[in-house]
């Protein structure tokens, strides 16, 4: 089984871009990554999965080296409400035991 | 489309009784899992469901139970309840393959 590894937590500032790696050194050819967002007391968000090279949507871009070994969650320009717990996970959807959920990183947006 | 549904939202028990959550998923999604939550021990994979067959399991306690209806709609049950059993109990559902899996806000039990 996969397992990640994040900083435990972060800080930045409204307005500035946020990048969150993550390393999975033990990735496996089908797995892939997914990085989710939980506020207290609710549960995860998804924001964004991918499998190789680079992804972007409307809130996030996933960056993912060649050897697939980390990812880089890329947040453009936070706000407050930003201020979340971010899990990274590799994984097969296919076998959600298979899917771990690490720690997080603890991200706090300042004003 | 209207988003995975977990119900009750909280729910206080005492040890010994159990306990029935109910999850909603989203409409077309066949695979449901269910997860605990604690400070001390994160996220913690339960059980998946799909097409009414539990695919997978975690590394819980048979008091630990669930089910899957015909429509998709899923149940969890707790027997015998623990103080340890306090938690937020997700729900996520999704299509099935390798889709991402989308979750409820989860019922807050409070064992006491």
């Amino acid at each position: 089984l996969a397992k990640t590894t994040q900083p435990i937590s972060m800080d930045s500032y409204e307005g500035q871009e946020v990048n969150i790696t993550c390393s999975h050194n033990n990735i496996a050819t089908n797995d892939y990554i997914t990085w989710y967002q939980q506020f207290p007391s609710q549960g995860p968000r998804f924001i964004i999965q991918g499998y190789k090279t680079k992804v972007t949507n409307e809130v996030a871009s996933l960056f993912i080296p060649a050897d697939r070994k980390s990812s880089t969650l890329s947040l453009p320009r936070v706000s407050l409400s930003d201020t979340a717990v971010y899990y990274c996970l590799v994984g097969v959807y296919s076998s959600a035991s298979k899917i771990i959920f690490g720690s997080g990183t603890r991200l706090s947006i300042r004003p | 489309k209207a988003g995975v549904t977990q119900t009750p939202r909280y729910l206080i028990k005492t040890r010994g009784q159990q306990v029935t959550l109910s999850c909603s998923p989203i409409s077309g999604h066949r695979s449901v899992s269910w997860y605990q939550q604690t400070p001390g021990q994160g996220l913690q994979f339960l059980f998946e469901y799909f097409s009414e067959t539990q695919r997978n399991k975690g590394n819980f306690p048979g008091r630990f139970s669930g089910r899957q209806f015909s429509n998709s709609r899923s149940e969890m049950n707790v027997s015998t309840l623990e103080l340890g059993d306090s938690a937020l109990y997700l729900c996520a559902s999704s299509p099935g393959g390798e889709q991402p899996q989308h979750f409820g806000d989860g019922t807050r039990l409070s064992i006491l």
